[in-house]
């Protein structure tokens, strides 16, 4: 089975742009999370989905926002970009989405907002 | 911050010692897991450990988890030069409904040197 895929794998923006990030889950997995990793924050959840339907949102402001389509493939939206949104984006999918779950995370899409 | 924290920050050892990892957390929680990344990639699931267990292991890992000082701790034994890496712990968090949100560790870097 292929793993958890995500487009494009780097990405170099300016302020104020914005920014569509795409994740691809394992064959069958409904359930996509997203989290962001930056050194001074460390690793911070975003969003999770199951099923197209948003389950849990992070501390995040309102630029950023997500969705889930009906083959489970998720998007991540970045709008009006700011110098602190240069991070490297996970994903991460599960079979339904419950507690106790393995998560399987994608190798991430670096982004650089100069 | 929901954040948890590990200690240490960074740790170097020799190949075939072992290394020790400890993690603390604030909430209650449904389960931790312990992830691993190398160089800046995608994260890679070891081990989960429920809330009413104590102790589990997977080959050369063992973890513990002492959920009245919400603490737990990763042992890895006799290391190799592949296991360096760094290692987080991640919390799912008991909200009483559905979610694999995980809230993550600060990480420790681990250098297993050959």
């Amino acid at each position: 089975k292929a793993g958890v895929t995500q487009t494009p794998r780097y990405l170099i923006k300016t302020r104020g742009q914005q920014v569509t990030l795409s994740c691809s889950p394992i064959s069958g997995h409904r359930s996509v999370s997203w989290y962001q990793q930056t050194p001074g924050q460390g690793l911070q959840f975003l969003f999770e989905y199951f099923s197209e339907t948003q389950r849990n949102k992070g501390n995040f402001p309102g630029r950023f926002s997500g969705r889930q389509f009906s083959n489970s493939r998720s998007e991540m939206n970045v709008s009006t970009l700011e110098l602190g949104d240069s991070a490297l984006y996970l994903c991460a999918s599960s079979l339904e989405g419950r507690t106790e779950e393995t998560q399987y995370f994608g190798p991430g899409t670096r982004l650089l907002v100069l | 911050s929901q954040q948890g924290e590990e200690d240490p920050q960074a740790l170097s050892i020799q190949e075939g010692e072992n290394a020790t990892m400890n993690c603390s957390y604030k909430t209650s929680i449904n389960n931790l897991q312990w992830y691993r990344q190398n160089s800046g990639r995608g994260l890679v699931h070891l081990i989960l450990i429920r809330s009413n267990e104590r102790e589990k292991h997977s080959g050369r890992l063992r973890v513990t988890l002492d959920t009245s000082k919400k603490s737990s701790s990763l042992l890895i034994t006799a290391s190799r030069a592949a296991d360096t890496a760094s290692y987080f712990c991640a919390t799912v968090p008991f909200y009483g409904g559905a979610t694999n949100k995980l809230i993550f560790g600060t990480g420790t870097l681990l250098a297993v040197q050959p």
